[in-house]
């Protein structure tokens, strides 16, 4: 069964836009992670935000998370061509495995 | 600077062929994990292990069995190929204790680390 489901499935913006997507899980987490998939190729690790955590930045990415709702975003500010690619939500739990959600696919264009 | 190298890109092969899928990793990691990916479904996690000889179920294992002989390499078996295994293959890669994170200043960037795929069509 999925942990995380993002939303929207599927999310289209012009360049310089802010793109914005959001993760629901079920159960407890121990922290939460977003992942970044190119076409056909593996999933590399953008960043993580543990479950005492609120808010989080990298660059042009911030991640809010709010366990009470068991939710989750990723907003990606001033986006860029190369910024299109699906995203993950991806929730740990206890033992350190990792739930995946079924990802929102983001097309930037220019 | 490949961390966590799978075997094939693409793969083809016959109904009730015994299927031999292997993932290896260059960073000392315990933790191997393999997903699979479909559409719609996104990734699932078949088998992982948290050391060597040791392996665990994950959410789909029926159809698949593991074999990690040593701590770099972690394959994924087959038994006797089916079309409903027809899909995209991730091997991933992380440290032990990620509950040990959350004391860790140093883990800004942390997660797993995949490799580029398999995609396995079986016919």
């Amino acid at each position: 069964s999925q942990q995380g489901e993002e939303d929207p499935q599927a999310l289209s913006i012009q360049e310089g836009e802010n793109a914005t997507m959001n993760c629901s899980y079920k159960t407890s987490i121990n922290n939460l992670q977003w992942y970044r998939q190119n076409s056909g190729r593996g999933l590399v690790h953008l960043i993580l935000i543990r479950s005492n955590e609120r808010e989080k930045h990298s660059g042009r990415l911030r991640v809010t998370l709010d366990t009470s709702k068991k939710s989750s975003s990723l907003l990606i500010t001033a986006s860029r061509a190369a910024d299109t690619a699906s995203y993950f939500c991806a929730s740990t739990d206890s033992w350190g495995k990792l739930q995946f959600g079924a990802g929102t696919q983001v097309v930037v264009t220019p | 600077d490949v961390k966590v190298t799978q075997s094939s890109r693409y793969l083809v092969k016959r109904t009730g062929e015994k299927v031999f899928l292997e993932c290896v990793q260059d960073m000392d990691h315990e933790n191997m994990f393999w997903y699979r990916q479909d559409p719609g479904l996104g990734l699932r996690l078949i088998y992982f292990s948290y050391d060597v000889k040791m392996k665990e179920k994950g959410d789909i294992p029926e159809g698949y069995s593991v074999s990690r002989e040593k701590k770099e390499r972690f394959s994924l078996i087959l038994e006797s190929a089916s079309t409903n295994q027809t899909s995209m293959y991730l091997c991933a890669s992380s440290l032990l204790d990620l509950l040990l994170l959350q004391e860790y200043r140093d883990t800004e960037n942390y997660g797993y680390t995949f490799g580029s795929g398999t995609r396995l069509t079986v016919v």
